[in-house]
């Protein structure tokens, strides 16, 4: 089974708000990450975990804070957003940092 | 960081026809794949291929690290092979992903 599951699928939130996006695969993959993706654009590496450490911060603002619970769970808290933060939020896992990614369905966000 | 060309931007094809895709990238990779991204936002893996060739139905990948391209063949396309598919490299830094811009592909029945 490849499968990284992302809740939820659609996300509206004001700019005073505070939400989290959810990430999980049990595929007892050691490396998990954050993407960032607007329309028409590729994707755009926001972090990386391994082994439940943070091991890439792609110089993302402080109101988006990643969090690691276990192998299994990345979350990504958001705070204070604005208008142009608006995207789809992509997790994905592998292996190890060297290894094939496997993506989630992504969180649409969008921040009014 | 590794800079990443994907060529062409869009392709318009007529079903059944052969198309490919290139990926150009500007320093050696750890980690190379290629991604069909859906209608719907989902990143469909295809390939896994750092180096050499890799066959899955009617499409097959070839990557040649020495040269720093690789290549997706996709033969007899159908309407169901549309959508926006994408190159994504890693070098020495592992896990930190560089995406191209991607290949809009139509294919017209």
């Amino acid at each position: 089974d490849t499968e990284v599951t992302q809740t939820p699928k659609h996300l509206v939130m004001g700019m005073t708000n505070k939400k989290s996006l959810k990430c999980e695969q049990h595929m007892g993959h050691r490396a998990m990450y954050w993407y960032k993706q607007k329309a028409k654009k590729p994707p755009e590496l926001m972090f990386v975990y391994s082994y439940e450490k943070l091991s890439i911060n792609e110089s993302v603002p402080s109101r988006f804070s990643p969090e690691c619970p276990n192998s299994s769970l990345l979350n990504l808290h958001l705070h204070a957003l604005q208008p142009e933060d608006s995207a789809l939020y992509l997790c994905a896992s592998s292996w190890d940092r060297s290894y094939e990614q496997y993506f989630g369905p992504g969180t649409r966000l969008t921040v009014t | 960081g590794i800079q990443v060309e994907q060529s062409p931007p869009d392709l318009i094809l007529q079903e059944g026809a052969n198309s490919t895709l290139r990926c150009n990238f500007s320093d050696s990779v750890n980690n190379l794949q290629w991604f069909h991204q859906n209608p719907w936002g989902q990143l469909i893996n295809l390939f896994y291929i750092p180096s050499g060739t890799k066959q899955n139905g009617r499409l097959s990948a070839t990557t040649v690290a020495t040269e720093r391209y690789s290549l997706l063949y996709i033969s007899s396309s159908q309407t169901t092979d549309s959508g926006v598919y994408f190159c994504a490299v890693a070098g020495t830094n592992a896990g930190k992903s560089t995406f191209g811009d991607g290949t809009t592909l139509t294919v017209k029945p």
